[in-house]
């Protein structure tokens, strides 16, 4: 596996709690993403990253910011949690251009109680 | 966007026999198609993709064949196994852009 983590891997949070989700990549790819995958609903991409402080809105990006200050990293913030953010997210990143295989971290369950 | 619609959303079938899943898209600019295996608790790995100046790829017992003018792109598992039994999802994406986006998944089981 490309050399792609997510911390924490478990979380269970209060309703109204702010919550960061890291991920780190030591591939030095150009892109990075951020999925949430429900039953039903297969992966849904929130936010992708395509170069350090360059982020856009995915398809569910509502409640939820990024960050990448660093090629390395891109943290999802969930500003104030909801039961409806209770989900698995994964992280993913690749190359770009010819580069085109996405590689994903293991995944972060996280719970909104 | 782009939309990835996936069928079917459960398979099963008889080991030995063979599996296929299918994708659309509606995007005509996205040229690239991954298909990724996630085992039950595991991240989704790559297992084949294509690209759209290819009809079809093989790789052992997987295949992958794409129809640009229908924008649709279907996996073939032969001589299926127990251990391909997991959820098999298909993407789209223009490879000098940004975005993957995803099918719903189609949770494969193999019965031995």
């Amino acid at each position: 596996d490309a050399g792609i983590t997510q911390s924490p891997r478990h979380k269970v949070t209060e309703t109204g709690t702010p919550v960061t989700l890291r991920c780190h990549q030591t591939e030095n790819h150009r892109y990075m993403y951020w999925y949430r995958q429900d039953p039903g609903h297969g992966l849904r991409l929130i936010h992708y990253s395509y170069g350090v402080k360059d982020t856009d809105k995915g398809e569910v990006s509502d409640g939820y910011s990024v960050s990448r200050s660093k090629t390395e990293d891109f943290l999802l913030t969930l500003e104030s949690a909801t039961s409806s953010q209770t989900s698995v997210y994964f992280c993913a990143s690749r190359g770009g251009m010819k580069n085109t295989e996405a590689f994903f971290g293991q995944g972060t369950r996280l719970t909104v109680v | 966007g782009e939309n990835v619609e996936q069928h079917p959303s459960t398979l099963s079938v008889q080991e030995g026999d063979s599996a296929v899943i299918k994708c659309t898209y509606s995007d005509s600019a996205s040229n690239y198609f991954p298909w990724y295996k996630q085992e039950l608790g595991k991240r989704p790995q790559l297992i084949i993709d294509i690209r759209s100046n290819v009809g079809e790829k093989k790789d052992q017992r997987i295949a992958v064949t794409l129809n640009k003018t229908a924008k649709h792109f279907s996996l073939h598992i032969t001589e299926t196994q127990p251990e391909d039994s997991a959820v098999y999802f298909c993407a789209a994406s223009i490879s000098s852009g940004n975005q993957f986006y995803f099918g719903t998944g189609t949770s494969l089981t193999v019965i031995p």
